[in-house]
């Protein structure tokens, strides 16, 4: 399978846990994207990273949330001491290196359900 | 005021309709717009990629950008319960942020 790869699929984790969201670009891909994605408010930027840096942080939380892209492997989306408000459809995207604003290519998400 | 906007519907329409999907922006630096069709449980899948004012057509599927009414529209022709999905927008400018709409909900009868 040569789309986005994300796991895992459904993840559950009770309040104060730490969630960790794995992401594999399409092949070739070097941009990764994640979003979160709630009922009825469409997808919200969170962070856009290319291999071991990340260039806009923007949309993420202050605190609990950190993303990483390292030089091998896949990216991870890391949110730490999960709160209700945590529960959301994480999506990862990528696009290929070159010119940015090239469309970006989505994964099925992992949704994420905090107890 | 949201960067864009975009009915959320839901929309029902029998198959075989012209069916026209619309979202209005308001930031003009927006230069790169795209649809993307999303069935329940997956993940956005593009469908349509354009760049700055005009039309673009793929099969079934039409591709409309009128910046200087800041207005873009995705038309389906003969529409398949196979098209039932969400319809989500989507637009950047020169920075690489993403900025998508709602989503509007479509429904094919057969």
């Amino acid at each position: 399978n040569a789309g986005v790869m994300q796991n895992p699929r459904h993840l559950v984790r009770r309040r104060g846990q730490e969630a960790r969201l794995r992401c594999s670009p399409m092949k070739g891909h070097s941009h990764v994207y994640w979003y979160r994605q709630l009922p009825e408010e469409g997808l919200k930027f969170m962070v856009y990273l290319q291999k071991e840096n990340i260039i806009d942080e923007s949309g993420m939380p202050k605190e609990r949330f950190s993303a990483e892209f390292p030089k091998e492997g896949p990216s991870i989306l890391r949110i730490q001491q999960v709160v209700r408000g945590d529960s959301a459809a994480y999506f990862c995207a990528s696009s290929p290196p070159g010119p940015q604003n090239q469309p970006q290519h989505f994964g099925d998400g992992t949704r994420l359900s905090i107890l | 005021q949201k960067e864009v906007e975009q009915d959320p519907g839901p929309l029902s329409v029998p198959e075989g309709a012209i069916v026209s999907l619309n979202c209005t922006y308001s930031n003009s630096a927006f230069q790169y717009f795209m649809w993307y069709r999303q069935y329940s449980r997956k993940g956005p899948e593009l469908l349509m990629y354009t760049y700055s004012s005009g039309n673009k057509e793929d099969g079934r599927f039409t591709a409309q950008v009128d910046k200087s009414s800041k207005y873009i529209s995705l038309f389906i022709r003969d529409s398949q319960p196979s098209d039932s999905a969400t319809y989500l927008c989507a637009m950047s400018g020169a920075g690489n942020q993403f900025y998508f709409g709602t989503g509007t909900s479509l429904t094919v009868i057969p």
